[in-house]
Order: C-alpha cells, then structure tokens, then sequence
C-alpha cells in the first residue's frame, strides 16, 4: 500500500465548476500538507501548505485537512481553463531524521474546458 | 521556478553513458533535494541534502549519484548503471532546520532525459 493515494484522474470539468481533489494517506505521523500545482513540462509550484485540521482558504482554493480520517482535499472554485495542469498533493513528517522529505501522491491531472 | 535553475532542459544519452544534470540556487536555502517522476506516478526522492558536503539517500538512489561541494550546487549524476533512467528529473530546495515548522519545497524547472 503507497503511503499517498491520489486518484489520478483525468478529470475533466466545464469552466466555473467547483473541482474537489482528494488523497488519503496511511502513516499517522504526517503532520504537513501541501498542495502543488504542476503545469506540463515545468515544475510543482506550491499552492496551498497546512498542518492543522481543518479549512484554508486561499483565493478560489481551499486545502481542507481530516487528521482523523487521513484525507486532505483541495477545492477549486469557479475553475478557469488555466487551472489545467497535474494536481499533487504531498506529505511530510515534523522534524527528526526525515526532515524535509516530502511523500507525494500520484497527482490528478485536471482538465478545465471552456 | 525562483532562483532554482536545471540543466539542460533537455538531455539525451547513449546507453552505457554517464550524464550529469545540474542544479543551481541563489535563495540561500540549506537543503536540496533531488525528485524522478515518471508519467501516472508521483514524484520519487532520488538523494537529498540539509548541508553542505552531506547528503543521504532517498526511496529510488540505485544508479544515482550527487554531490554537495557548494551550497547553491547540487549536480546529479545518472550513472549506466540506472537501467531505466528516461523521466523527468526535478530539483527542489527547502529553506529552514526541522524546527522551522513552515519550512516547504520550491522546485526548479526540471530535466527531461531521454535513453536512446
């Protein structure tokens, strides 16, 4: 069993729909959560870091995090073609000999079609 | 992308050879890490380091190796003896110790290498 589930996709949605992606994790010692956006051929940009329960709010993102049932998820309001890219969601430990190692999910790949 | 470059953008290697892609950051951060992915797979560590002239292993460092003589420099050497070494390679950099609870990764733009 991978540490990260991400279900990837492809997910194709109508412009100004709301988006909803999830990924559930197995190993209760991650206490960070990232959200990175990844367009073809560049690299993961952060979009969204929390470490608590509950909801972050950013613009039209929102990182939501159950520690209790293991399940991150990002929502994506009034989505716009140019939020077409590879979603990644990604994991970490707090501190100790794996320091700054990220654990990633397999990425959903987003489609937004106008 | 930041202050993260990678080099080449593209890079194709013969069988049997030795490459080795470059990374170089100006942030000033202490750790650099190094990522493969693969299409309809997640991003895999290949080596990382928190200090200059140390580095560990991560999940997938057979057939890899780096190097950490400058803080800003953080080659990886893909050696023939990777024997699936075509995928995207990414580096990434983080900022802070383990007691910086904010401290995330910014990746530079990545390497594709192809086999031929």
């Amino acid at each position: 069993q991978k540490e990260v589930e991400q279900d990837p996709g492809p997910l194709s949605v109508p412009e100004g729909a709301i988006v909803s992606l999830n990924c559930t994790y197995s190993n209760s010692a991650f206490q960070y959560f990232m959200w990175y956006r990844q367009y073809s051929r560049k690299g993961p940009e952060l979009l969204m870091y929390t470490y608590s329960s509950g909801n972050k709010e950013d613009g039209r993102f929102t990182a939501q995090v159950d520690k209790s049932s293991k399940y991150i998820s990002l929502f994506i309001r009034d989505s716009q073609p140019s939020d077409s890219a590879t979603y990644l969601c990604a994991v970490r430990v707090r501190g100790g000999t794996s320091y700054g190692k990220l654990t990633f999910g397999q990425g959903t790949i987003l489609t937004v079609h106008p | 992308d930041g202050g993260i470059t990678q080099s080449p953008k593209y890079l194709f290697r013969k069988e049997g050879q030795n490459v080795t892609l470059s990374c170089e950051q100006n942030l000033n951060h202490d750790a650099m890490y190094w990522y493969r992915q693969d299409p309809g797979q997640g991003l895999r560590l290949i080596y990382y380091s928190q200090i200059v002239n140390d580095f560990q292993k991560g999940d997938i460092a057979e057939g890899y190796s780096v190097s950490r003589e400058k803080k800003e420099s953080f080659p990886l050497t893909v050696t023939s003896a990777q024997k699936n070494p075509t995928a995207f390679y990414l580096c990434a950099t983080s900022g802070g110790r383990a007691i910086t609870s904010t401290d995330t990764q910014y990746f530079g733009p990545g390497t594709r290498l192809t086999v031929l």
